[in-house]
């Protein structure tokens, strides 16, 4: 089992729609949760950083962490073409190497 | 947020030739930095920690007499392929943590991505 499952989609929405990304993990002890933006063909961009449960808003994105589920959620609203990337969720134990999904592929229809 | 850059952006080498890539951090100190390996549509390896003035840490099945990593100073990382071959084409992409901060986050380059003919 690897320790961090994403779905990689694609996922293909309307401009304006509520996106919805996931991944779950096996270890209890991961405590720091990322998302990372990738375009095609360029380094990762670092999203929403997150310690623990609870959520983490900024403008239009939400990052939403359950320990108890071992379940992290990315919320974009209002989702727009330029959204359209690869996004990766990533955490770690509080070493730094971190421990990535596999990537979700989400394209923003106009 | 803080800045990493690699260079080059995109290199073709020959086969059984040798290839260097580098990893700056540009406006932080990042005593440890990490080098990924991307095949299209797969997510991010790691293939090894790149330590300031110690031996890098490599992941189990990553040769490290092939991927040479030296950590020179507190803003250099090279990764060097070397007598490359067409499987290893691939992007790689370096990462750092700002070591200044108590927190953990990550900043990445924008990738180099080679192509072994």
């Amino acid at each position: 089992q690897k320790e961090v499952e994403q779905d990689p989609g694609p996922l293909s929405v309307p401009e304006g729609a509520i996106v919805s990304l996931n991944c779950t993990y096996s270890n209890s002890a991961f405590q720091y949760f990322m998302w990372y933006r990738q375009y095609s063909r360029k380094g990762p961009e670092l999203l929403m950083y997150t310690y623990s449960s609870g959520n983490k808003e900024d403008g239009r994105f939400t990052a939403q962490v359950d320990k108890s589920s071992k379940y992290i959620s990315l919320f974009i609203r209002d989702s727009q073409p330029s959204d359209s990337a690869t996004y990766l969720c990533a955490m770690h134990r509080g070493a730094n190497n971190l421990f990535f999904g596999t990537g979700t592929r989400l394209t923003v229809i106009p | 947020g803080a800045v990493v850059s690699q260079h080059p952006s995109w290199v073709i080498c020959k086969s059984g030739t040798s290839v260097k890539i580098e990893c700056r951090s540009l406006d932080f100190q990042a005593t440890t930095m990490f080098w990924y390996r991307q095949f299209p549509k797969q997510s991010l390896m790691l293939m090894a920690t790149s330590n300031e003035g110690s031996k890098a840490t490599y992941e189990q099945g990553v040769e490290k007499d092939k991927f040479l990593i030296n950590h020179a100073s507190l803003t250099l990382s090279t990764l060097t392929v070397t007598s490359a071959h067409p499987e290893d084409s691939s992007f790689y992409i370096c990462s750092a943590p700002d070591s200044g901060l108590s927190s953990y986050e990550q900043y990445f380059g924008p990738g180099t991505r080679l192509t072994v003919t």
